[in-house]
């Protein structure tokens, strides 16, 4: 079975702190991917990142970086220097290999960011 | 800039009436989907449809249909709209070629049904 768990179900922080979102999976398949989207309050769900599960580097991207383990089975989240900007809910995602699948979601984290 | 659009961003409803949900992607993707989201339940999938006229079964798709006619587009049916079914409905699509695992969302349609 597949399931995704974030078990932070919101979080609040002030502007400039370091804030990282949890998220844990759950697969047998060797071969999978992992997303992360952010869905801010006019609700439309905007693509991150997409993590192949045969590659296990970290990655940076501005403020944002992700830091996948295999061996916890985790897809963590972290976003350096919040801005208010950065509030939204994010979700983390798990998908199989096999083409046109879904995905699986996390119920989500909502991150509150104030000044 | 892959686009998915949907036909509405707010729709309310009567109990009873046949809803239609439209969803449009401009980038030729094969995989439609659709899903809904409620709170503490997160997103979770109702129906997808992998090339025209083909479709299955999702995790919830009791009291839906879907149709597709056309590679475009994709229409969820509400063919006797409960409250129950009050959410927001996301559409997503995917590729079968190049980066084929991403999903690309449309804004949602916040449906109310009274």
């Amino acid at each position: 079975a597949q399931k995704v768990t974030q078990a932070q179900t919101e979080i609040s922080v002030v502007e400039k702190e370091d804030v990282t979102l949890d998220c844990v999976y759950e697969t047998r398949d060797t071969t999978y991917y992992l997303f992360w989207y952010k869905q801010p309050p006019s609700g439309e769900l905007v693509f991150l990142i997409r993590r192949n599960s045969f590659d296990e580097q970290n990655e940076i991207s501005g403020r944002y970086s992700w830091n996948f383990q295999k061996s916890t089975s985790s897809f963590n989240f972290t976003i350096t220097a919040s801005q208010v900007v950065d509030s939204a809910v994010y979700f983390c995602a798990l998908k199989r290999a096999q083409a046109g699948t879904a995905l699986i979601f996390g119920k989500g984290t909502t991150l509150s960011v104030s000044s | 800039d892959v686009k998915v659009t949907q036909s509405s961003r707010y729709l309310v409803k009567r109990t009873g009436e046949k809803v239609f949900l439209e969803c449009v992607q401009d980038m030729d993707h094969e995989n439609m989907f659709w899903y809904r989201q409620d709170p503490g339940l997160g997103l979770r999938l109702i129906y997808f449809s992998y090339d025209v006229k083909m479709k299955e079964k999702g995790d919830i798709p009791e009291g839906y249909s879907v149709s597709r006619e056309k590679k475009e587009r994709f229409s969820l049916i509400l063919e006797s709209a409960s409250t129950n079914q009050t959410s927001m409905y996301l559409c997503a699509s995917s590729s079968d070629s190049g980066d084929r695992e991403t999903q690309y969302f449309g804004p949602g349609t916040r449906l109310l049904v009274l």
